[in-house]
């Protein structure tokens, strides 16, 4: 079963805006991860926050962690035409050496 | 610094040919090592991970398999290629379960 659902599934803004992707997930986790994937290309890891952790940020990134809501938030801040790519969310089961994945984000920052 | 090769980087197959991708790491040692599949706009689909050599684990049974026949090499086999089997794979390492860094990728194309 899918553990990580991100919301919007695409979102188009102009440059210099923010912008905010949503995750959600289904069952307890050590911690979460976000990575970027330009098209055509492997993922890169851009953050990870721990379970014990609420707020994380990262040069122009800031993640959120609500374990209660089971949900965390990306923010890319003051954006820039080089940030579209595809967004995803991806989370670990505890004790398990893997992660899983969400469907991510299409964002498209227009010059 | 660490490096993840995967080879070819486009395969264009017909139905029921052999499939044979490969994915190595350099430096580091005992690397999990994962074999993802990707759809086109889609998420990753995990298929196989690896804790160490001769260790495999099947997230999703289909027509493929892997093998590690070396700490550091990972391959992803099918005996027939199904039309099905067309995607983005993508081979990713990480220390333990934390984060994951990804190969460049290949595009399989099953015609």
């Amino acid at each position: 079963s899918q553990q990580g659902e991100e919301d919007p599934q695409a979102l188009s803004i102009q440059e210099g805006e923010n912008a905010t992707m949503n995750c959600s997930y289904k069952t307890s986790i050590n911690n979460l991860q976000w990575y970027r994937q330009n098209s055509g290309r492997g993922l890169v890891h851009l953050i990870l926050i721990r379970s014990n952790e609420r707020e994380k940020h990262s040069g122009r990134l800031r993640v959120t962690l609500d374990t209660s809501k089971k949900s965390s938030s990306l923010l890319i801040t003051a954006s820039r035409a080089a940030d579209t790519a595809s967004y995803f969310c991806a989370t670990d089961a505890q004790g398990a050496q893997k992660l899983v994945f969400g469907q991510g984000t299409r964002l498209t920052i227009n010059p | 610094s660490q490096t993840i090769h995967q080879w070819p980087a486009t395969l264009v197959q017909p139905v029921g040919s052999p499939l044979s991708l490969e994915c190595t790491v350099e430096g580091t040692s005992n690397p999990n090592l994962y074999w993802y599949r990707q759809a086109a706009g889609r998420g990753l689909q995990l298929l196989f991970y690896s804790v160490g050599i001769g260790q495999i684990s099947s997230e999703v049974p289909q027509n493929l398999s892997a093998s590690r026949p070396q700490d550091r090499q990972f391959i992803l086999s099918s005996k027939k290629l199904l039309l099905s089997d067309s995607g983005f794979y993508l081979c990713a390492w990480s220390a333990a379960a934390y984060e994951q860094y990804f190969g460049p990728g290949t595009r399989l194309t099953v015609t």
